[in-house]
């Protein structure tokens, strides 16, 4: 089982909808990350959360340190929300990163 | 402003060859991490080092790979004796802090023939 589970794996909705993707974790952390990576490849960060809930936008990022959970939030989303969403944690105690296999998002026009 | 910088953006070696991939990170920026992203897998953590130091390798495979960052210039991974296993993008992110915001480079694709 991986330490960093993501889902769905993939989403397709349609212009408009509200989006929720999750990311669920099982070892101890100091920081979660929510990235963007857009099919070029470039990779952008969108959140960095320890608690509570952060918006930018039409994104918000919440976590629930008890429950070990993440969700990211797209509100009246667009084609151009149209990307990989990658949740990454820092492992506590240490430097590293551990990330998720990202959640593939289209949205249709 | 600039953003973290990488260079080259592809990279195509031969097996046997050395690549060596260039990162600048931001501006004010002393923490730098590489990762690696292998063709339809997430990122794996390789290295985070500060200026002149290697803080965590772990994600470094034992031989043929490292890293430095050196107290002049650019942060470099180094692949010696290139292997097709080793084609990937390679991403290079920089911070401010320890627990800060990551800011990542655009990557460097290495094809190995």
């Amino acid at each position: 089982k991986n330490e960093v589970e993501q889902s769905p794996q993939n989403l397709t909705a349609q212009e408009g909808e509200f989006i929720t993707i999750n990311c669920s974790y099982s070892v101890g952390i100091s920081a979660l990350h929510w990235l963007q990576q857009h099919p070029g490849g470039g990779i952008v960060s969108l959140f960095m959360l320890s608690s509570g809930k952060k918006k930018h936008g039409r994104l918000i990022a919440t976590i629930n340190i008890q429950e070990k959970h993440s969700s990211l939030h797209i509100t009246a989303s667009h084609p151009r929300d149209s990307a990989v969403y990658i949740c990454a944690v820092r492992n506590s105690g240490t430097y590293k990163y551990i990330f998720g296999t990202g959640t593939r998002l289209k949205v249709l026009a | 402003n600039a953003g973290v910088m990488q260079n080259p953006r592809h990279l195509v070696r031969r097996r046997g060859q050395e690549a060596r991939l260039r990162c600048s990170p931001m501006k004010g920026h002393s923490h730098v991490y590489w990762y690696r992203q292998l063709p339809e897998e997430g990122l794996k953590f390789m290295v985070y080092l500060q200026k002149e130091n290697i803080i965590d390798e772990s994600g470094m495979p034992k031989e043929r790979f490292s890293a430095e960052f050196p107290k002049e210039g650019p942060s470099i991974l180094r692949i010696q004796q290139v292997v097709r296993g080793d084609s990937a993008a390679y991403f290079c992110a920089s911070s401010a802090w320890e627990n800060e915001k990551l800011f990542f480079g655009s990557g460097t694709q290495l094809s190995v023939l």
